[in-house]
């Protein structure tokens, strides 16, 4: 397969609880990026997090990487039922090949 | 300033047509990827256009292929259509190649192939 693992495949939590989604590849990385895709339309860019970098942050969304386990998460916080959607991480391999993670399909209940 | 856009939204096809997909990328971008995403799954790359070349290649047959235009907009072409082709296909556009640069999405073209 193509995509890279991303976990859990699907959450349901509650409006105000925090929601965190994970992302993993295999081989080392120029950047990462996490995308929100609302209803199988356009992917909407959240961040961008390159390899030197640990964590950014953006509103309410948080995301962190770790090179030492190929892995990055998507943390937002105070979720509001607006935030009900896909998420995706694509990461950019060293030698420009780009790859999309399989997504978390989020809802928030309100 | 008009963001990515694709069309036509959606588009019937017949087995064995050929289809024609077109994006014109945000205003100042040079770049322009294609992907292919079938339902609940990740969008899976096709390729990459820029300086009117194709710079990258995913794992698609060559029954898909592409172009981009001076003005940096860009068509995806798909031959011999078969029924997993049927699939949302999304453009995006960034600058120089995308190294560490935030990539716009369209809202996609839904194509059916029946």
């Amino acid at each position: 397969s193509q995509q890279g693992e991303e976990d859990p495949q699907a959450l349901s939590i509650q409006e105000g609880e925090n929601a965190t989604m994970n992302c993993s590849y295999k081989t080392s990385i120029n950047n990462l990026q996490w995308y929100r895709q609302n209803s199988g339309r356009g992917l909407v860019h959240l961040i961008l997090i390159r390899s030197n970098e640990r964590e950014k942050h953006s509103g309410r969304l948080r995301v962190t990487l770790d090179t030492s386990k190929k892995s990055s998460s998507l943390l937002i916080t105070a979720s509001r039922a607006a935030d009900t959607a896909s998420y995706f991480c694509e990461y950019q391999y060293n030698n420009n090949d780009m790859r999309f993670g399989a997504g978390t399909r989020l809802t928030v209940k309100p | 300033d008009a963001g990515v856009t694709q069309s036509p939204t959606h588009l019937i096809k017949t087995r064995g047509q050929q289809v024609t997909l077109r994006c014109s990328p945000k205003s100042g971008h040079d770049t322009v990827s294609w992907y292919q995403q079938a339902l609940g799954q990740g969008p899976q790359f096709i390729f990459q256009y820029y300086e009117e070349e194709e710079r990258q290649r995913g794992n698609f047959p060559d029954r898909f292929s592409g172009h981009q235009f001076p003005n940096y907009s860009s068509e995806l072409n798909v031959n011999a259509l078969l029924l997993g082709d049927s699939a949302l296909y999304l453009c995006a556009s960034s600058i120089a190649g995308r190294m560490n640069t935030e990539a716009f999405f369209g809202q996609g073209t839904r194509l059916t192939v029946v």
